[in-house]
């Protein structure tokens, strides 16, 4: 079954601590995006991946890590310097020569 | 500053109507424009796209128009359904791959 997880799809921490954010595909794509969603609001981009190795940061890439050591695997990491971590985490994939982005289920992250 | 616009957060129809969502954008080099279609909780799904080359591409009940003068892409559900209802966001893509998402419109369509 092919697809891409998100775990886990709620995660509550403690404001200064960093939390990684697990994104796996199994669809062979080449390109993987983290998305963030607030209430009200559209999909905002934090980082994508093309290939392995090689990330570039998208409009909101403040406070945020990631790593692209495998094809199937693009972890976020949201550091103690994002000021309003609290959001919808989403995280995609495409292949290089299409469109269409093939979305995960998403994590919810509350830091209190 | 959001360089693809959904002015309309919000849409009701009525089970059976046309629903006609829609998008502006401000990037003329824009590719490619895609609808998606999200429920609480859950990721997007693709619903239908269209490149910037075409002005209309159909998919069963589901039409994407787009006005390159006008920087305008509208989505046509003909005839709409209850579970149609959903957010509808659209998106475009440069050409170095990265996209661009709206603030999504809200879509409920009344039995």
């Amino acid at each position: 079954d092919g697809g891409i997880t998100q775990s886990p799809k709620y995660l509550f921490r403690k404001e200064g601590q960093n939390v990684t954010l697990s994104c796996e595909q199994n669809l062979n794509h080449d390109a993987m995006y983290w998305y963030r969603q607030d209430p009200g609001q559209g999909l905002r981009l934090i980082y994508y991946s093309q290939i392995v190795n090689d990330f570039q940061k998208g409009d909101i890439a403040e406070g945020y890590s990631v790593s692209r050591e495998k094809k199937e695997s693009f972890p976020l990491t949201v550091t103690s310097a994002q000021k309003n971590p609290t959001a919808f985490y989403l995280c995609a994939s495409k292949q290089k020569s299409s469109y269409e982005q093939y979305f995960g289920p998403g994590t919810r992250l509350t830091v209190t | 500053d959001q360089q693809v616009k959904q002015n309309s957060p919000s849409l009701s129809v009525q089970e059976g109507r046309i629903s006609i969502l829609n998008c502006d954008y401000t990037n003329s080099m824009f590719d490619y424009f895609l609808w998606y279609k999200k429920y609480p909780a859950e990721g997007p799904t693709f619903l239908i796209s269209i490149s910037s080359i075409k002005d209309k591409n159909e998919d069963g009940r589901f039409t994407v128009f787009l006005n390159k003068s006008a920087k305008h892409l509208s989505l046509h559900i003909v005839p709409s359904q209850p579970g149609d209802s959903a957010v509808y966001f659209c998106a475009a893509v440069d050409n170095f791959n990265k996209f661009y998402f709206g603030s999504g419109t809200k879509l409920n369509v009344k039995p």
